[in-house]
């Protein structure tokens, strides 16, 4: 079965500090696809990343940036100098290409909160 | 318009009446998904679209849930004789994709938030 754990349930942080959010996954597919979304204080759902299980280079989009590791099954998300706006909810999710395509497990979330 | 729309965005009931959730896809938008967010809770899958057909229908909670899509656009997600543990946000999504398994990016609305009193 497939499963994504974010051991993180809240995290408070002043702003302009690094913080990095954990993900653990499970799943017994070889191919599947990874993805961490934000869900700010209006609760509309969106998306930061997709990574597919082949592809283990990590990745930077301005202040972010994901450590994509097979090894430990983790797929951890940096936010670089924190900022009052990137308080939200961050979900990480995975989705399975063969054993149960078409459906996405999400973990039970991070609340970030960035103090001014 | 531009994003995946649900309506209504707020919906009280009783308990014991039916409900109906709508969900306006992306256009061209051949997947479309459902969920269920319980307060202070991630995301529980209920089920997925491929076209008009849901291949995967083992998520939904009981048999008082059900989904339709037609004409491969709009769908609807009823629950019938409604409870007050069925209070959660309903979110929908949908993505692009021509292979069986749906490996695109999911676009999510803002979601329909039921109370059942």
């Amino acid at each position: 079965a497939q499963k994504v754990t974010q051991a993180q349930t809240e995290i408070s942080v002043v702003e302009k500090e690094d913080v990095t959010l954990d993900c653990v996954y499970e799943t017994r597919d070889t191919t599947y696809y990874l993805f961490w979304y934000k869900q700010p204080p209006s609760g509309e759902l969106v998306f930061l990343i997709r990574r597919n299980s082949f592809d283990e280079q990590n990745e930077i989009s301005g202040r972010y940036s994901w450590n994509f590791q097979k090894s430990t099954s983790s797929f951890n998300f940096t936010i670089t100098a924190s900022q009052v706006v990137d308080s939200a909810v961050y979900f990480c999710a995975l989705s399975e290409v063969n054993t149960n395509a078409g459906k996405s497990t999400f973990g039970d979330g991070t609340t970030l909160t960035v103090k001014p | 318009g531009a994003g995946v729309s649900q309506s209504p965005s707020n919906k009280v009931t009783e308990k014991g009446k039916d409900v109906e959730l709508r969900c306006d896809p992306i256009s061209g938008h051949t997947a479309l998904y459902w969920y269920r967010q319980r307060l202070g809770q991630g995301l529980e899958f209920l089920i997925y679209f491929q076209g008009n057909s849901a291949p995967d229908k083992s998520g939904l909670p009981s048999d008082r849930f059900s989904a339709e899509r037609t004409g491969g656009s709009v769908s609807t997600l009823t629950i019938q004789r409604t409870q007050q543990e069925d209070s959660a946000v309903y979110l929908c999504a949908s993505s692009s994709y021509l292979q069986v398994a749906s490996t695109d990016t999911q676009y999510f609305g803002p979601g329909t938030r039921l109370t059942v009193l």
